[in-house]
């Protein structure tokens, strides 16, 4: 089947520690995006990525990192300089090249929480 | 300035009556996307209906139908005899060149709408 999936489901991290979430699509799909969505709240863009081996940042980038090395995948690691967290992450991904007539499909999510 | 307000928190209504949930939206672009998501308890976001700025006409898909309307900057939309099944949280977004922004979606904060048996 195509489609987003994204791995852990939960996912704990310790204080000072780096964590990476992991976003596979198998839908040929050009450009990724991920997402952080905190209770009560809409999804706020973290970083999208176009094309293999670039990216931009989005409006909440700060204490994130991303790379794309293949077109199917594109991890996210949220890094010790990111003091709160705690949030579900959602990966998504749209046919073309992030224009703004895509429609982006999203995957299952995982559930970062801090020990 | 929030560029997409969904004004109603939580909506609950017993099943089989219509509802409606409200999206208004804020942008200077002449060509932009309006979209809407449903995220069931398990998480995932299913997109149900894109929508262009240039294209008012309302639509029906079963019992969901959308409501746009340039003049109010509103793409409201809704379900018609509701089911348990549609108890979920339901997002409206727009997608647009102008401020700079990056390529992504602008969510609104969602409705949580409950539908009790």
């Amino acid at each position: 089947d195509g489609g987003i999936t994204q791995s852990p489901k939960y996912l704990f991290r310790k204080e000072g520690q780096n964590v990476t979430l992991s976003c596979e699509q198998n839908l040929n799909h050009d450009a990724m995006y991920w997402y952080r969505q905190d209770p009560g709240q809409g999804l706020r863009l973290i970083y999208y990525s176009q094309i293999v081996n670039d990216f931009q940042k989005g409006d909440i980038a700060e204490g994130y990192s991303v790379s794309r090395e293949k077109k199917e995948s594109f991890p996210l690691t949220v890094t010790s300089a990111q003091k709160n967290p705690t949030a579900f992450y959602l990966c998504a991904s749209s046919p073309g090249l992030a224009a703004i007539s895509e429609t982006q499909y999203f995957g299952p999510g995982t559930r970062l929480l801090v020990l | 300035a929030q560029k997409v307000t969904q004004a109603q928190t939580e909506i609950s209504v017993v099943e089989k009556e219509d509802v409606t949930l409200d999206c208004v939206y804020e942008t200077r672009d002449t060509t932009y996307y309006l979209f809407w998501y449903k995220q069931p308890p398990s998480g995932e976001l299913v997109f149900l209906i894109r929508r262009n700025s240039f294209d008012e006409q309302n639509e029906i898909s079963g019992r969901y139908s959308w409501n746009f309307q340039k003049s109010t900057s509103s793409f409201n939309f809704t379900i018609t005899a509701s089911q348990v099944v549609d108890s979920a949280v339901y997002f409206c977004a727009l997608s647009e060149r102008s401020g700079g922004g990056a390529d992504g979606l602008t969510f609104g904060k969602g409705t949580h709408l409950i539908i009790q048996p």
